[in-house]
């Protein structure tokens, strides 16, 4: 069965630190792996996406990494602002399949 | 910048009500998917249409329907709307990974909170 986990479930940092946050998945015959956000009560915010090909993808403070052969994928957030709290999910699409499968999200607190 | 609207923020209904549930995308993307999510359950795809009047299910169809007339717009249906469907419902779109672009990154709308009383 394909799974996708992420852990902790919650997960709460000062101000400031760099933080990173895990996604696993039991499929190594991944086609891409999306990095979402999602405020309460809201839709989700596409952060990053990784193609299969792809070891890793940076957007401002953000860097996503893959390593497909250990079914890995860690977002990393630098210099943390209390404005990064929500939580993240990461998703990942699998080859022959348009969907995609949700790991449960981190819920990410920064402490002013 | 991609977007994906949905008809509602917010709606209530009563239980038996036939509930219609609205996405628009102005991509011309040709995949559109009904999720919804609930707390500790996570998102859960519904139904996804990869065509216009194309639809396949997804893992939780049971008690929807979907409708695809045209390539922007992917409407959710509960015909017969009934507790146990009161939840957060998430419309999303993206290009075919089979298409003409290799960059299927999928967009979500705001949501749509349903209440069914």
């Amino acid at each position: 069965k394909q799974e996708v986990t992420q852990i902790p479930a919650a997960l709460s940092v000062p101000e400031g630190e760099n933080l990173v946050l895990n996604c696993s998945f039991t499929d190594s015959a991944i086609y891409n792996l999306q990095w979402f956000r999602q405020d309460p009560g809201k839709g989700l915010t596409s952060l990053l996406l990784i193609q299969s090909s792809q070891r890793e993808q940076t957007s401002g403070r953000l860097n996503a990494s893959l390593d497909k052969s250990s079914g890995r994928s860690t977002l990393y957030i630098a210099a943390s602002q209390p404005g990064d709290s929500a939580t993240y999910l990461c998703a990942v699409r699998y080859f022959g399949n348009e969907k995609l499968t949700f790991g449960t999200g981190t819920r990410l607190t920064i402490i002013p | 910048d991609v977007k994906v609207t949905q008809s509602s923020r917010y709606l209530v209904k009563r239980t038996g009500e036939k509930v219609f549930l609205e996405c628009v995308q102005d991509m011309d993307h040709e995949n559109m998917f009904w999720y919804r999510q609930d707390p500790g359950l996570g998102l859960r795809l519904i139904y996804f249409s990869y065509d216009v009047k194309m639809k396949e299910k997804g893992d939780i169809p049971e008690g929807y329907s979907v409708s695809r007339e045209k390539k922007e717009r992917f409407s959710l249906i509960l015909e017969s709307a009934s507790t146990n469907q009161t939840s957060m419902y998430l419309c999303a779109s993206s290009f075919s990974s089979g298409g003409v672009s290799s960059y299927n990154e999928q967009f979500f709308g705001p949501g749509t909170r349903l209440t069914v009383l």
